[in-house]
């Protein structure tokens, strides 16, 4: 099975909004309300922002949030600041019955 | 709190086997399934596979499948990856995790373990 897509990089300024994209298929992203999200600070473990699309786990701030429109997912992160530059993944789940990840998306605080 | 405290850094040879292991705490580990995840130097995350230990149901991604052991020890609260026969192309991070009830899928992991590094070299 093939990574989801996701762009290589995405940058804002504090306060900024932006969106990061994951495409995958009708077998996965399309097909199913289980898309997570994740956010990787480097040489660390990734920590979950998002789960089934739009929930987020306590804790995680409401600055984060997700959306999906047809075999597109997307994270969107508001109120950009400093400590959220890191690299970021979707997964979803497919009809395998096992997740693919995307590629990753590394985003730059300007 | 929740924790998943990962296995040690290991060095090993093409051919050699491995199993590194991700010990839990603080909550049932027969009730919630542990994955793996794959992280091979500077690049993203892949699924290896998912296991329930209260009936050792395990399910790889094809990518993985056969390549791959995943086991659980319910006695020590312990979940296990293992190679019968590693390949320099194994050198990767690993990271074991937990799937959280509150997921509908296997696609959230919630408490992650800290990562073991396996480097694969003669």
């Amino acid at each position: 099975q093939s990574a989801l897509t996701q762009p290589a990089s995405v940058s804002g300024s504090p306060g900024q909004s932006i969106s990061i994209s994951c495409t995958g298929s009708s077998s996965d992203v399309g097909g199913y309300d289980y898309v997570s999200w994740y956010q990787q600070h480097p040489l660390k473990a990734p920590k979950l922002l998002i789960y089934d699309v739009t929930d987020r786990p306590s804790g995680v701030s409401s600055r984060f949030s997700g959306s999906k429109s047809g075999n597109t997912a997307s994270l969107t992160i508001s109120g950009l600041q400093a400590e959220d530059e890191a690299d970021f993944y979707c997964s979803s789940y497919t009809s395998s019955g096992t997740v693919v990840f995307g590629g990753g998306t590394k985003l730059t605080v300007l | 709190e929740v924790q998943l405290v990962q296995s040690g850094a290991e060095v090993k040879k093409p051919g050699e086997s491995l199993k590194i292991s991700c010990k839990t705490s603080e909550y049932s580990f027969t009730n919630y399934w542990i994955g793996w995840v794959r992280q091979m130097p500077g690049k993203g995350l892949e699924w290896m596979g998912i296991i329930y230990p209260d009936d050792s149901d395990t399910r790889y991604s094809p990518s993985f499948q056969g390549q791959v052991t995943i086991s659980a020890d319910k006695s020590i609260s312990t979940a296990y990856l293992q190679w019968s026969s590693l390949k320099a192309s194994d050198t990767a991070m690993y990271f074991c995790a937990r799937r959280p009830r509150y997921c509908s899928s296997f696609s959230c992991l919630d408490y992650w373990g800290q990562g073991t590094l396996v480097t694969v070299s003669s």
